[in-house]
């Protein structure tokens, strides 16, 4: 069975820093990843996802996110941070080669804390 | 388009009482899904629906039901809530497609007393 973690409950950073949200997974085959965002209050967000192709995917709000096979990660970063980044992220992964119903499973999400 | 629409926003319910909760999408997806937030626990799949007229139970089910009245409707119902089934819940949609992102509604906090 699919999962995935997220190994940082909390990362802070100062605004105009790097940033990266680390996620590893694991599937049987190869995998679809997905990261979302959910600010305070809200449902989820959509912000990028790798299916196939270029390991660098990019997304919104200048997110991008790096697949790496033989590491079994799904890196999220951003070049620059702003303060308004300070969110929960997840990261989800769905196994398509698995038999039965292919359900996207979540980490348990990291916050994001960005300073000014 | 409003996306994913969910009602009520909040709820608080007694011991034994049962509510449903509403869901709709106007993207012609086919896909729906409820799932539950708990703090440390991320998002977990109550049920779902992978079109019109069917429905599957996910990795948390019991305690509850849920109907797909139509292509746009997914509602969840709590025949006779527990302090259990205290949490954020979310209803998503999608396309048929596997590579297909979901997309979430803005959630209703349920409190059981």
């Amino acid at each position: 069975a699919q999962s995935v973690a997220q190994p940082e409950d909390q990362v802070n950073v100062a605004e105009g820093n790097p940033l990266t949200v680390k996620c590893t997974y694991s599937v049987s085959g190869n995998p679809y990843l997905f990261w979302y965002v959910q600010y305070p209050n809200r449902g989820l967000q959509f912000l990028l996802k790798y299916i196939t192709g270029d390991n660098l995917v990019k997304g919104s709000y200048g997110f991008e996110a790096e697949f790496n096979k033989s590491q079994t990660s799904f890196h999220l970063k951003k070049p620059s941070a702003l303060v308004s980044d300070s969110a929960l992220y997840f990261c989800a992964v769905r196994d398509p080669y698995n038999t039965g119903f292919q359900k996207l499973v979540f980490g348990t999400g990291t916050r994001l804390l960005v300073s000014p | 388009n409003a996306g994913v629409t969910q009602t009520p926003k909040f709820q608080v319910l007694k011991t034994g009482q049962s509510m449903t909760l509403q869901c709709a999408q106007d993207m012609n997806h086919n896909s729906m899904y409820w799932y539950r937030q708990d703090p440390g626990m991320g998002l977990r799949l109550i049920y779902y629906s992978a079109s019109e007229g069917t429905t599957d139970k996910g990795e948390v089910p019991n305690g509850y039901n849920v109907s797909r009245l139509n292509k746009r409707e997914f509602s969840l119902r709590l025949e006779s809530a527990a302090p259990s089934q205290t949490s954020v819940y979310f209803c998503a949609s999608s396309g048929t497609s596997l590579a297909n992102e979901q997309f979430f509604g803005p959630g209703t906090r349920l409190t059981v007393l």
